[in-house]
């Protein structure tokens, strides 16, 4: 069955503190690999689309790499408002055509 | 802000009872996609719209259901309404028909059902 899994569940750093987010996906033909960022009773933002592996994507502090069976999320030197859980996804377009996301990192930076 | 509006933005019923949430996609996207987000489950793929016609299902319960008009905007019907449908429920819209790319959410609608 194809799944994706987050790791950790939860997160707290300092700010300046760089650290990565893990999102370890099982799937039969991947067609694309998500990172969405959402704030508390919003709705997700897109962040970034990866689409094979050895792909990397960047904006601002966060850069997006992608393996054949992971995908990081590397923050570097947070800030406070970078604080929100980070939600993974992927698509594998095998039937039903919305994405399968994982539970979500819940990521604390403190000033 | 994504461009997807979601109304309305809370809605308390009973149980028992049917709502309806509404959905205007971005401007010039043809697919529309409903997911519900709970705390256990996380969120979930219910149903996509593709210039108004029905392209994928997902974990979509046959007491709820979904329909895209010709100006693109979607309704999502819940109807026997039952205490474990209280969720926020989310849609996003994306310029094509495939989900590989970029979708766009709402805001969401938070459905407390009492």
């Amino acid at each position: 069955e194809d799944q994706v899994t987050q790791s950790p569940e939860a997160l707290r750093l300092q700010e300046g503190e760089s650290s990565s987010l893990n999102c370890s996906y099982t799937v039969s033909g991947l067609r694309g690999l998500f990172w969405y960022r959402q704030d508390p009773g919003k709705g997700p933002e897109f962040l970034f689309t990866l689409y094979s592996a050895g792909e990397e994507k960047e904006k601002e502090r966060l850069k997006a790499t992608l393996t054949k069976k992971e995908s990081f999320l590397h923050i570097t030197a947070p800030k406070p408002e970078d604080s929100a859980t980070y939600l993974c996804a992927f698509y594998s377009g095998g039937g039903a055509d919305g994405l399968t996301f994982g539970k979500g990192t819940h990521l604390i930076i403190q000033p | 802000d994504s461009g997807v509006t979601q109304t309305p933005k809370h809605l308390i019923t009973a149980t028992g009872q049917r709502v309806t949430l509404r959905c205007s996609p971005r401007s010039g996207d043809l697919s529309v996609y409903w997911y519900q987000q709970s705390l256990d489950q996380g969120l979930q793929f219910l149903i996509q719209y593709y210039n108004g016609e029905e392209r994928a299902k997902g974990n979509i319960l046959e007491r709820f259901s979904a329909q895209q008009f010709p100006d693109l905007h979607s309704e999502l019907n819940l109807s026997s309404l039952e205490l474990g449908d209280s969720a926020l429920y989310f849609c996003a819209s994306s310029a094509d028909g495939t989900g590989g790319t970029e979708a766009f959410f709402g805001q969401g609608t938070r459905l407390t059902v009492v």
